[in-house]
């Protein structure tokens, strides 16, 4: 069974940083593409980053703010978001496996906010 | 690529047979998905390939295209339907969704 635990969602400042990471199991890490998505409260959803073995994208609203990273031996997916702004308050989602989302952790909110 | 949905909101009764459309921008061939997301929860994948429906998805939920144009359709629509439905094209990054549509029982 397919299992992805999300966490490191908290209050923060805008202009601060968080660390948000996925724990994965049940399928093969090192081949699956992996994607972040988020959404606001009240909103739609929105895709925000995707790393595979060969490739890494970003939303036009976060590329050069957030790094997207893996670490195969532990299984855990990493989403570093650097410069947060007030817009950036949302629930964040692990999603994969590929380019659309079959398996989805539960979300971990992100509060940006002074 | 842009993708754009409508309705906005429908509201139907339990039997009807319910039509969303998602419209892509621009040529996405059949690189297109469909979810549920009930209130409060997680989004759950119900079609990918624009009509394949994925596994443990009710078989009322099917899929169809013509063109850029892409319909989710809920032949016979249940309670437990009560929820919102997002297209999302993976043809190129960024993997974009569609604004949903919020689908309620009169």
């Amino acid at each position: 069974e397919v299992q992805l635990v999300d966490s490191g969602g908290a209050f923060v400042q805008p202009g601060g940083s968080l660390r948000l990471s996925c724990e994965a199991s049940g399928f093969t890490f090192a081949t699956s593409g992996m994607s972040w998505v988020r959404q606001a409260p009240g909103k739609g959803l929105e895709w925000v980053s995707y790393i595979s073995s060969s490739a890494i994208y970003y939303a036009d609203s976060v590329r050069g703010r957030f790094t997207i990273s893996r670490d195969m031996a532990k299984r855990s997916l990493f989403l570093q978001m650097d410069s947060l702004r007030v817009e950036d308050t949302a629930v964040y989602y692990c999603a994969g496996t590929g380019r659309f989302f079959q398996d989805w952790g539960r979300g971990t909110l992100v509060t940006v906010s002074s | 690529i842009q993708m754009t949905q409508s309705p906005s909101s429908l509201s139907a009764s339990v039997g009807d047979r319910v039509t969303i459309t998602c419209r892509a921008s621009q040529a996405i061939n059949t690189y297109l998905a469909w979810y549920q997301q009930r209130p409060g929860q997680v989004p759950k994948l119900l079609l990918y390939a624009a009509s394949t429906l994925h596994s443990g998805a009710p078989s009322r939920f099917s899929g169809s295209k013509s063109g850029t144009d892409f319909t989710l359709t809920i032949s016979g629509l249940q309670p437990e339907d009560v929820a919102s439905y997002y297209c999302q094209q993976y043809s190129s990054a960024p993997f974009t969704f569609g604004p949903g549509t919020r689908v309620d029982v009169k």
